[in-house]
């Protein structure tokens, strides 16, 4: 799979979107672009994913990069409850097992 | 309401103890894995089964056994737990194994082996 690059940590005030880059340089044409997220010690929840173009859900949008090459991940009205590590991870879709590879991630405080 | 559930959340056991970490899932998915998550190396894979009775080795096996008799279960074994089993542990579920289902995570598994 292909590897992804996430800053360490990030900010943003409650109420506002917070825009969460990723970059995958090397992904290829079969691999998806997911996003999961870990509050505390909990289990990762799942957020959104895509292959090529944008997509939207009750919880984010995610915004894939013509290339492909780059993602944001959208939470529009950030609140406290989303402070979380968030996991940008690319997954191909093999036909086998096709596991989720996690990262560093990257560390959202939400701020009152 | 669709869930990944595990038990137990936390346990404390001893060297050589033999365990069972259960994971169930309520949704009719063919797919489920094991993790384990540890300080600064993330989550990796320690099993996976497609379906009821294909299991196979996933990074981190050593140590572990898992079964699938039944497609909504899939326990994890550890035969003789020890101290560098010490993780929190988590089970997750997807339609099937390819890339497009999302894989859906139980809430963990906190196991210390003295």
């Amino acid at each position: 799979d292909a590897k992804t690059t996430q800053p360490t940590s990030m900010d943003c005030a409650e109420g506002r979107a917070a825009n969460l880059p990723c970059n995958h340089s090397t992904i290829s044409g079969n691999e998806y672009v997911y996003w999961y997220r870990q509050i505390h010690s909990q289990g990762p929840q799942y957020i959104i994913h895509g292959l090529k173009n944008n997509e939207t859900n009750e919880m984010a949008s995610l915004i894939i990069t013509e290339d492909r090459k780059s993602s944001t991940l959208i939470l529009p009205h950030a609140t406290l409850r989303d402070t979380a590590v968030y996991y940008c991870i690319v997954r191909a879709d093999t036909g086998a097992n096709s596991k989720l590879t996690f990262g560093k991630g990257i560390t959202l405080s939400v701020r009152p | 309401e669709a869930q990944v559930t595990q038990n137990p959340r936390y346990l404390i056991t001893v060297t050589g103890k033999k365990l069972t970490v259960t994971c169930s899932q309520n949704m009719n998915h063919e797919y489920m894995s094991w993790y384990r998550q540890d300080p600064g190396l993330g989550l990796r894979q320690i099993y996976y089964s497609m379906n009821v009775e294909v299991t196979d080795k996933g990074d981190v096996p050593e140590g572990y056994k898992v079964s699938r008799k039944e497609k909504r279960n899939f326990p994890l074994i550890l035969e003789s737990p020890s101290p560098n089993q010490t993780s929190l542990y988590f089970c997750a579920s997807s339609l099937d194994q390819r890339a497009y289902n999302e894989q859906f995570f139980g809430p963990g598994t906190r196991l210390t082996v003295l």
